[in-house]
C-alpha cells in the first residue's frame, strides 16, 4: 500500500449539491494531482497542486476547484453537482521535479443522483 | 497535445503463460515517460514498471518487462508466467516533465482488461 489516504471512500450526493474530498499525501512529497475516473475510462487529468497552489489544469468547468495545505494534503470541491460527475476520484501523491513516480489513492467514488 | 491509444478492452491468458499488452501514444515531445499502472477491484492504481525515453534499454521488473519503440511511439507491456493475481485493468500512461503549463500530468489510456485462468 501507498501512503496516500483519501476519505470518504464513498459517498452520494443529491444533484446541485457540493462536495468536498480530501486526501492525504505520501511523506516527502510535495505535489498532489487529482483524476477523475469515469467507468470503464482512463483517469482524466482534473488539477495539480504544488506549493499551495495550482499547477495545472485539465479540461474541467471552474466548479471543479481545490486546495493544498501547508501539509501538502488536498482537498477537492466540486460545487452544483451533475450525474455526469458520478465516478472514480483518485488522488495521487509526488515529489515535482523528482523520479516522475506518483502514488495512488484508494479513491473515493462518488454517485451523484 | 498527448494522446495514448490501448487497443485491446480485454485480453485473456491461462496461468503461466505470457501476455502481451499495446499502447500506442502520440507527442511530439522528446523528453518523457512511460507508465503501465495495475488497477486490481481494489480500485488503487498501482505502478507495474516506467521507462524513461531518453534510455534505449528496455526496462524490466521481475516478471514484468516493456517493448519501447521510440520511433514507432509504441510501449507494449509483456507478463510471462502470468498469475491469478495479476488480473487487474491495466493502464498505459504517458508524462512529460514540467510539459507546457508547468505541470507534472499523467495521460492515460482507456486501459486493457486482463483475465487470468486457472
Amino acid at each position: 500500500e501507498t501512503g496516500v489516504t483519501q476519505s470518504p471512500t464513498h459517498l452520494i450526493k443529491t444533484r446541485g449539491q457540493q462536495v468536498t474530498l480530501r486526501c492525504s499525501s505520501q511523506s516527502g512529497h510535495n505535489t498532489v494531482s487529482w483524476y477523475q475516473q469515469a467507468l470503464g475510462q482512463g483517469p482524466q487529468f482534473i488539477f495539480q497542486y504544488y506549493r499551495e497552489e495550482e499547477n495545472g489544469r485539465g479540461n474541467f468547468p471552474p466548479r471543479f476547484s481545490g486546495l493544498q495545505f501547508p501539509n501538502y494534503s488536498s482537498e477537492l470541491n466540486v460545487n452544483a453537482l451533475e450525474l455526469d460527475d458520478s465516478a472514480l476520484y483518485l488522488c495521487a501523491s509526488s515529489f515535482f521535479g523528482g523520479v516522475a513516480e506518483a502514488f495512488f489513492g484508494q479513491g473515493t467514488r462518488l454517485t451523484v443522483v | 497535445a498527448q494522446t495514448v491509444t490501448q487497443s485491446q478492452p480485454e485480453m485473456s491468458v491461462q496461468e503461466a503463460e505470457t501476455v502481451t499488452l499495446s499502447c500506442t501514444y502520440d507527442t511530439s515531445e522528446n523528453n518523457y515517460y512511460l507508465f503501465w499502472y495495475k488497477q486490481p477491484p481494489s480500485r488503487q492504481m498501482i505502478l507495474v514498471i516506467r521507462q524513461e525515453a531518453y534510455k534505449q534499454q528496455n526496462a524490466t521488473e521481475n516478471r514484468f518487462s516493456v517493448n519501447f519503440q521510440k520511433a514507432a511511439k509504441s510501449f507494449s507491456l509483456k507478463i510471462s508466467d502470468s498469475q491469478l493475481g495479476d488480473t487487474a485493468m491495466y493502464f498505459c500512461a504517458f508524462m512529460n516533465p514540467l510539459g507546457r503549463g508547468g505541470s507534472e500530468k499523467l495521460v492515460f489510456g482507456k486501459g486493457t482488461k486482463l483475465t487470468v485462468n486457472p
